[in-house]
């Protein structure tokens, strides 16, 4: 699977916007953009995915570049429940022995402050 | 929305024990995974179940890890003779055929003394 690049870290104030980025450059024309978010003691949750166009769902919005090397996940409020490591993944959607296994890296820690 | 299940959430033994969890994936799930997360990374894939075939499995899982879903349903994931690099939180995810979305457990915690 294709490797994605994220900040360590990021912080937020509550009730604000949050735009968490993604890099990957390497990024293949079947590959899947995915997000999970693992809130402490928790096992990851999904977050949202796409392929080309823009994303959006109860949850939050996906921006996707043009050229598909990167990405953006965007919290329109952050609530302090937002507070979570988040997972921006890549799978390929070709199909083969891939299975759909998820590659996780170290992901985003977000703190959200009151 | 039972969601996906594991069992037990936490375990301590000795080093050279043998150990098993259990997960549960959403019913109509015929899709399995395990994964194994340490302390400040992300999970790793260990292995893959369609219905009862294991279809895949990762370097990661040594001659001592097995993994059975005799049925297509419960998944088993064993560690026989564990050391302390075991230690770890175990996480199971189950998906639809034919839709992206993994469901995750909320893991079983593994320590080895």
């Amino acid at each position: 699977d294709a490797k994605t690049t994220q900040p360590n870290s990021m912080e937020s104030n509550e009730e604000e916007p949050v735009h968490l980025p993604c890099n990957h450059s390497t990024i293949s024309g079947t590959d899947y953009i995915h997000w999970y978010r693992q809130l402490p003691s928790q096992g990851p949750e999904y977050v949202i995915h796409g392929l080309t166009s823009n994303v959006n769902n109860r949850m939050a919005s996906l921006a996707i570049a043009e050229d598909r090397k990167s990405s953006t996940l965007i919290l329109h409020r952050a609530t302090l429940r937002d507070a979570a490591v988040y997972y921006c993944i890549l799978r390929d959607g070709a199909g083969g022995t891939s299975y759909g296994k998820l590659t996780f890296g170290q992901g985003t820690i977000l703190t959200v402050h009151p | 929305d039972t969601g996906v299940s594991q069992d037990p959430r936490h375990k301590i033994t000795k080093r050279g024990q043998n150990v098993t969890f259990r997960c549960d994936p959403i019913s109509e799930h015929n899709r399995l995974y395990w994964y194994r997360q340490t302390l400040g990374q992300g999970p790793e894939f260990l292995t893959y179940f369609q219905n009862e075939a294991q279809l895949e499995k990762s370097r990661l899982l040594s001659d001592r890890f097995s993994a059975e879903r005799p049925k297509g349903s419960f998944s088993t994931l064993e560690i026989q003779r564990t050391e302390q690099g075991d230690s770890a939180m175990y996480l199971c995810a189950s998906r639809f055929m034919g839709r992206d979305r993994q469901f995750f457990g909320p893991g079983t915690r593994l320590t080895v003394l």
